[in-house]
């Protein structure tokens, strides 16, 4: 198994360009999310998806949307990059309801 | 409020030295688990341990759930071993299957 895969590793925006972060899971997990880590930080949770076509918002939702419509992928977009959107994005999955999450290997987002 | 608190925030040791990290956490936190980032960047899972005591080699944890903490252990700490240490718990409080992470202790390790 790949476990969580995220492409791209990392990536450069201008400020109002829009652009999607992609991950993917090969576990056949249900749960997937989305967080951020800025410096000298823990992981800060985006949102999340309990299964295909389902998503909620987490801790810091603004400026970013998902959609789930299959189990393996839940993309995460961000319609008009701000600077402070600058971070690190994980994405997550989750084996079983209050289970053991894995994590993928990150993507460097940088807004100019 | 939901909280995990760790301590300490930074340790520099020489290597073969043991250390002890904790993480506390609220009531409305379970389920802990504990994660390196190593100096790439990349997050290691080292335990999931909602309670008890787990051991994998070098490394151990306990969680007292009862008394809302949990302690990670390394012996003999070698150089790879440097990075940051999150503890991160479930909130179980406002429906959200996401963690909530410590801000982690961040370990030298000297040769």
């Amino acid at each position: 198994n790949a476990g969580v895969t995220q492409t791209p590793k990392f990536q450069v925006l201008k400020t109002g360009q829009s652009m999607t972060l992609q991950c993917a899971q090969d576990m056949n997990h249900e749960y997937m999310s989305w967080y951020r880590q800025d410096p000298g930080m823990g992981l800060r949770l985006i949102h999340y998806s309990v299964g295909a076509g389902i998503t909620d918002q987490g801790e810091v939702p603004n400026g970013y949307n998902v959609s789930r419509s299959t189990t393996e992928d839940f993309p995460l977009r961000l319609l008009s990059a701000a600077p402070s959107q600058t971070s690190v994005y994980f994405c997550a999955s989750l084996k079983g309801v209050g289970g053991e999450q894995f994590f993928g290997p990150g993507t460097r987002l940088t807004v100019l | 409020g939901i909280q995990v608190e760790q301590s300490p925030p930074d340790l520099i040791l020489q290597e073969g030295a043991n250390s002890t990290l904790r993480c506390n956490f609220s009531d409305s936190v379970n389920n802990l688990q504990w994660f390196h980032q190593n100096p790439w960047g990349q997050l290691i899972n080292l335990f999931y341990i909602p309670s008890g005591t787990k051991q994998n080699g070098r490394l151990s944890a306990t969680t007292v759930a009862t008394e809302r903490y949990s302690l990670l252990y390394i012996s003999s700490s070698q150089t790879t071993d440097s990075g940051v240490y999150f503890c991160a718990g479930l909130y179980s409080g406002g429906g959200a299957d996401g963690l909530t992470f410590g801000k982690g202790t961040h370990l030298i390790i000297q040769p």
